[in-house]
């Protein structure tokens, strides 16, 4: 199994424009999450999905950010427009059940 | 509200010699643990985790962490540390009650370990 896939791996992007970010979760996984990880707020859940449909995303800063899962084997996260403080590295992670989760190597987002 | 604390943002250990990682954690019902480790420019790889029974869980690559309810304590364990070890290390928490369905993982701020050769 190739494990979790995200895309791009690095992005870099001036302040205003819209970003999308990929990720292909394993197949047969349940479960979609997507984090956040910078060195002020340590890693932080955005939003998360069982069988596609969102369950919770009270994480999600601010209207700027918004998730799809269109289909079970893909999903976006898109910021637009995107904002210096929205630097960070972002993870998607998938899970069977929930509780034990895989992480994919991650997209780092550099908004200048 | 769920909570984790990891104590320590660094910990050193000569290798060969026995490493902790402490992380201690809140929740209002009872708690689902995990650790996972994260290698540089990497995501994070589940090593164990606790849900119920025995207080001692053995997971990957040696490791091992001890349940502790009454000390609300989670620390990671192993006898013997090993240079590629060198990682950070992030404990996490669910309430087993916090709600149907609802997966949200609380991760600590992180650990670095650090085996020296």
């Amino acid at each position: 199994d190739a494990g979790v896939i995200q895309s791009p791996r690095h992005e870099v992007t001036e302040m205003g424009q819209e970003v999308t970010l990929r990720c292909k979760p394993i197949s047969g996984h349940d479960y979609l999450f997507w984090y956040r990880q910078t060195m002020m707020r340590g890693l932080e859940l955005l939003i998360y999905f069982n069988n596609n449909v969102p369950i919770d995303d009270s994480g999600m800063p601010e209207d700027r950010f918004s998730a799809k899962m269109p289909n079970a084997s893909f999903s976006t996260l898109k910021i637009q427009p995107s904002e210096p403080r929205d630097s960070a590295v972002y993870f998607c992670a998938s899970s069977p059940k929930g509780d034990e989760q895989y992480f994919g190597p991650g997209t780092r987002l550099t908004v200048t | 509200a769920q909570s984790v604390a990891q104590p320590e943002d660094q910990v050193n250990v000569a290798e060969g010699n026995p490493l902790t990682v402490k992380c201690t954690y809140s929740v209002s019902g009872n708690p689902y643990l995990f650790w996972y480790v994260q290698y540089p420019n990497r995501g994070l790889q589940f090593l164990l985790k606790y849900i119920t029974g025995d207080n001692l869980v053995k997971g990957s690559y040696g490791f091992e962490a001890e349940f502790n309810k009454s000390q609300t304590s989670f620390h990671l364990k192993k006898p013997s540390a090993l240079v590629s070890d060198s990682a950070l290390y992030f404990c996490a928490v669910r309430d087993r009650y916090s709600g149907a369905g609802s997966y949200q993982l609380t991760f600590g701020k992180g650990t670095k370990l650090s085996v020296i050769p």
